[in-house]
Parts: structure tokens; sequence; C-alpha cells
């Protein structure tokens, strides 16, 4: 059972270079999400997409851009990292009843 | 806009005993779901207990059970029985509808739980 795979799981960064994230899931899901996580601060959603096709801002999408490729595969892009972008980004996706599955996390360093 | 609440930052519990992790809501939906979720040392999420907010019945998983008072908006998870592996991070969650169909989630700060052998 894969669930929800990300990648890659760590990564170092330079300000002002670009990266993606990569996320699928196996689980026929619709709705998938992408999360930071940083001390203190609980996880706050990015961008989060309700169906294949559909992207929204979540509370912190300044300085990031989503792509729903297909229905498994929701990317994550930093156009020109910054150090405040250092954290921790799980991607996620929701069942039908309710329950959201994540995946492992990719941790994040811009320096 | 919903807010989380969880306002114990760090709690510990003696092993075997119980402990209870509080977490409060905000919301002016009647239907939305809560969760509590457990990150171990490893950083992965992993669901706990959830519960539906038309349901009476307090959800129990084993040794987990819920506390759900709707009218105060309260979601508290108690933990029995309490073992060296339920030492990491507890976040407490609630999800609404939103237009469009996506469901958004909003997460508390978390509890850091350490259960003391």
């Amino acid at each position: 059972n894969a669930g929800v795979t990300q990648t890659p799981k760590f990564q170092v960064l330079k300000t002002g270079q670009s990266m993606t994230l990569q996320c699928a899931q196996d689980m026929n899901h619709n709705s998938m999400y992408w999360y930071r996580q940083d001390p203190g601060m609980g996880l706050r959603l990015i961008y989060y997409s309700a169906s294949e096709g559909t992207t929204d801002k979540g509370e912190v999408p300044n300085g990031y851009n989503v792509s729903r490729l297909n229905k498994r595969e929701f990317s994550l892009r930093l156009e020109s990292a910054a150090p405040s972008q250092t954290s921790v980004y799980f991607c996620a996706s929701r069942a039908l009843g309710g329950t959201i599955y994540f995946g492992e996390g990719s941790w994040l360093t811009v320096v | 806009a919903q807010t989380v609440t969880q306002s114990q930052p760090e709690m510990s519990v003696q092993e075997a005993e119980t402990v209870t992790l509080s977490c409060t809501y905000d919301t002016s939906e009647n239907n939305y779901y809560l969760f509590w979720y457990k990150q171990p040392p490893s950083r992965q999420m992993i669901l706990v207990i959830r519960q539906e907010a038309y349901k009476q019945q307090n959800a129990t998983e084993n040794r987990f059970s819920v506390n759900f008072q709707k009218a105060a908006k309260s979601f508290s998870l108690k933990i029995s029985d309490s073992q060296l592996g339920d030492t990491a991070m507890y976040f407490c969650a609630f999800m609404k509808h939103a237009p469009g169909g996506g469901n958004q989630f909003y997460f508390g700060t978390g509890t850091s739980l350490t259960v003391i052998p």
C-alpha cells in the first residue's frame, strides 16, 4: 500500500533557486493538499485541489504554485526559493469519508 | 475563519496512566468532522480518531476515546493505559465543506505528549 508518496524527502536550495515537490496518491482520491509545518505553527494549508483540473489557495500561498497534473498527482513549485520557505512540507489526499492521508514529508532548507 | 486551539503545548504522563488532551474550535458550521492526528518523531502523520459532528456518541478506538461537546465546541482526546509508543505530537483538526467541493482542514498547533517509563 503506497498511499501518498512525495519526493524528494530532503532538499537544500540556495536562495533564488527553483524546485518542484512531487506528490502522487494511489487511492483514487479527488481532493489533494499541500501543507507546510513550522515549529509552533502546526500545519498550514498552502494550496489544495478539490478535483482534477482545479486548484485553490489556502492560508499561505504566496511564493508557491501548484499543478494538478491528473487525478493522482499534485505538485508544488517554488519559483524563487527564500529562507522563509525552509520548512517541512506535507502532501495529503482526502478520502470520501473525510479522513486525510499524509505523505511522509519533505524537508526543505533554503540557504 | 475556522480556528482550532490546543492550549497545552506540552504534557507528560506516566506509563499505564490516563491522559486527556484538550482541543477547542470555533465555527459557525453545523456539519463538520473532527480528527486527532499523531505525529511521532518520524514526522509521519497518523490518524488516531475521527468524529462526525452529527453523531452524538463519542468515538472510540481501542485505548483512544474522545469527549465531544458540540455546544461547547470542545473535542478532547483521552488516552488510557498510556504506552511509550504514544510519545508524539498530537494535532487536533477540523474539516468543513468549502465552496467548489474541496474540504479544507484546519489544524491546531499541537500538543507534545511524553510518556514517562
